[in-house]
């Protein structure tokens, strides 16, 4: 069974600018959770995705975007980078969009110069 | 209404030593309690989890203790091992909101 799988590792980018990060869902998991882990924190919950819709959203502004394709796998997008958003983007999957267990990829380091 | 407290911030530990973790949560609606242990530069990885229609679960050396009057639960970790030594998050997931919210980390010392 692969696990959840993320790239890519670290990215560094401009203020300003936009990026992309991507995330394949561990074998039988139709769910996606993102979420932000600053440095010495607790991870901080993005939004869902549930065949292919999202399904529930944290306290992020609307330049945090995302996707998931049929295949279950998701993008997060981060337009105009501020360097608050200088931080480690974990995905995570499960089976389904209740109280299943959530398992986490090794994140994308993200530093916004 | 949304907060998950954990304590203690670190905490150092003798080898063969109890580790103990607590967290408390505030909202009733919550009814599904994970830990997650972190290493650095990594994902977390799901240790144990709880639902609170049971007091305690125990999986090895890792045992989960919830008191859903007082609205808190816990980490006991026994025969700690150096190889403990990482950050440990808990978490609660429930309500409408699909997401799981963390604690702010408690980062272990295992001592040899």
């Amino acid at each position: 069974e692969t696990g959840v799988t993320q790239s890519p590792t670290h990215l560094i980018k401009t203020r300003g600018q936009q990026v992309t990060l991507r995330c394949s869902s561990q074998s039988g998991h139709n769910t996606v959770s993102w979420y932000q882990q600053a440095l010495g924190q607790g991870p901080q919950f993005i939004f869902q995705y549930y065949r292919e819709e999202e399904n529930g959203r944290g306290n992020f502004p609307p330049r945090f975007s995302g996707l998931q394709f049929p295949n279950y796998s998701s993008e997060l997008n981060v337009n105009a980078l501020e360097l608050d958003d200088s931080a480690l983007y974990l995905c995570a999957s499960s089976r389904g969009q209740g109280r299943y267990e959530q398992y986490f990829g090794p994140g994308t380091r993200l530093t916004v110069t | 209404q949304q907060q998950v407290k954990q304590s203690p911030q670190s905490l150092i530990v003798q080898k063969g030593g109890i580790s103990i973790i607590n967290c408390a949560y505030e909202n009733t609606a919550f009814d599904y309690f994970p830990w997650y242990q972190q290493f650095p530069g990594k994902g977390p990885a799901l240790l144990i989890a709880i639902r609170p229609d049971v007091s305690e679960k125990k999986e090895g050396r890792f045992t989960i203790s919830f008191n859903k009057s007082a609205k808190q639960f816990s980490l006991h970790i026994m025969d700690s091992q150096p190889g403990d030594s990482a950050t440990y998050f808990c978490a609660s997931y429930g309500g409408a909101t699909n997401k799981l919210i963390f604690g702010t980390g408690t980062l272990l010392a295992v001592q040899p």
